[in-house]
């Protein structure tokens, strides 16, 4: 048990559909990263929320986008839903951004299994 | 940028003792984790290297050479329940994303 919830767990959409997925933060964690897996790959990241403002972004289009509430919760938004978009979308939460020295350990959800027909 | 390469499945016997490699290429490194992910799970973490060398967790043991941009899982008396896969990941140093490996399926048989 990470302490990291995600809702909800699998949801299915049709091409060109808006998804919100949910995540709440383990306690006395203020940053959370969102990260898309397909099946059979690693994690890959898409964007980071640090005190509400995204702190770094990877190389997924401006459709996808995020939020971060003043408890530290967060939303990912995906808008024209896509077939490439199916994944699992996992939401993990930290102590710090990173911080020079950190370990990085990213304490993650269940995830949220996106199908997109 | 940055990569991380792994072999994508390993198979070896329950008791026995296995290694994953993770060889990389990134900008700006800090040290090495290693996640474990069972199928439908959530990736856990396992551990951390910011120095060459071996760090060991019961079981489970991880190794860094900077100098080589290479480092290894080392899995010790192997248990069915280690059949997941396990991804290296770069952390980050600063404000950076972490970057994972591309994975390995570890299979465990009796």
């Amino acid at each position: 048990e990470t302490g990291v919830t995600q809702s909800p767990t699998h949801l299915i959409k049709t091409r060109g559909q808006q998804v919100t997925l949910r995540c709440s933060s383990q306690s006395g964690h203020n940053t959370v990263s969102w990260y898309q897996q397909a099946l059979g790959q690693g994690p890959q990241f898409i964007f980071q929320y640090y005190r509400e403002e995204e702190n770094g972004r990877g190389n997924f289009p401006p459709r996808f986008s995020g939020l971060q509430f003043p408890n530290y919760s967060s939303e990912l938004n995906v808008n024209a839903l896509e077939l490439d978009d199916s994944a699992l979308y996992l939401c993990a939460s930290s102590r710090t951004s990173g911080g020079a020295g950190g370990t990085g350990e990213l304490f993650f959800g269940e995830g949220s299994r996106l199908t997109v027909l | 940028g940055q990569s991380l390469e792994q072999p994508s499945e390993v198979t070896a016997v329950e008791g026995a003792i296995v290694q994953i490699n993770c060889t990389y290429q990134t900008s700006g490194f800090y040290g090495l984790s290693w996640y474990q992910q069972h199928d439908g799970g959530a990736p856990t973490f396992l551990s951390y290297n910011a120095l060459d060398g071996l760090e060991e967790t019961g079981r489970f043991s991880s190794f860094l050479s900077r100098s080589d941009s290479y480092g290894y899982l080392l899995l010790q008396e192997l248990q069915m329940k280690d059949s997941a896969s396990y991804f290296c990941a770069v952390p980050p140093g600063g404000y950076q994303k972490v970057t994972f490996g591309t994975g390995t399926k570890l299979q465990v048989i009796p």
